[in-house]
């Protein structure tokens, strides 16, 4: 079967650095997507990784392994707005994206 | 309209009855979806249409039918809701390139007693 895996909830201070990982199971691969998710809204788009590498944009950086079916999510300069959940999707061969359950994460100040 | 745009925000729904749900974008995208999302788990996928007159089933589209006339609309119904189907319903529409992202609707929160 499918499978996407990522922390349940993870806790960081304003200003500081965090890394959501996300691991991944998939039949095929067509990439790798994260959005982000605040309460009671609906997912925006984050980045996208379909080579391997570290993409950079802003205070946010995607970095994908395919050969290990591993990618995380770094946030940096931490703000209270960063307060949300972080969602890791995977396109299949199908070209439908797979989801995982959602990173929350708690900004502390 | 800008974007994409779902109605009704939020319903309570007796079982049984039967319920259309109600999505329209105005990004002339060729791609649309319908997702649930409960609590703990991440989003479903119900059914998708790649262009106008298509559609597939996702994930778990029992108890669902979709269709999808034109380009902007891609209603959802429910044709006898059960208390399962309580959910948030989430539309999301993509230009349909492999590296498109989704831009989602607002959302529907659906109680189904």
């Amino acid at each position: 079967g499918q499978n996407i895996d990522q922390p349940t909830e993870m806790t960081a201070t304003e200003g500081a650095i965090v890394q959501i990982n996300c691991t991944y199971q998939t039949s095929g691969f067509n990439g790798l997507f994260w959005y982000q998710q605040h309460a009671g809204e609906a997912p925006t788009f984050l980045s996208y990784n379909v080579l391997d590498g570290l993409e950079e944009k802003g205070r946010f950086s995607s970095f994908l392994s395919r050969s290990k079916g591993y990618s995380y999510l770094l946030l940096k300069e931490l703000q209270m707005k960063d307060s949300a959940s972080y969602l890791c999707a995977v396109k299949d061969s199908n070209y439908q994206l797979i989801w995982g359950a959602g990173t929350k994460l708690i900004i502390k100040p | 309209i800008a974007g994409i745009t779902q109605a009704p925000t939020s319903q309570i729904l007796a079982a049984g009855r039967r319920m259309t749900l109600r999505c329209t974008q105005d990004m002339r995208h060729n791609a649309m979806y319908w997702y649930r999302q409960d609590l703990g788990l991440g989003l479903r996928l119900i059914h998708y249409s790649n262009t106008a007159g298509t559609t597939g089933k996702g994930e778990v589209p029992d108890g669902y039918s979709v269709s999808r006339a034109n380009t902007d609309d891609f209603p959802l119904t429910l044709a006898s809701a059960v208390p399962s189907q309580t959910s948030v319903y989430f539309c999301a529409s993509s230009d349909g390139l492999a590296g498109d992202e989704q831009f989602f609707g607002p959302g529907t929160r659906l109680t189904v007693l």
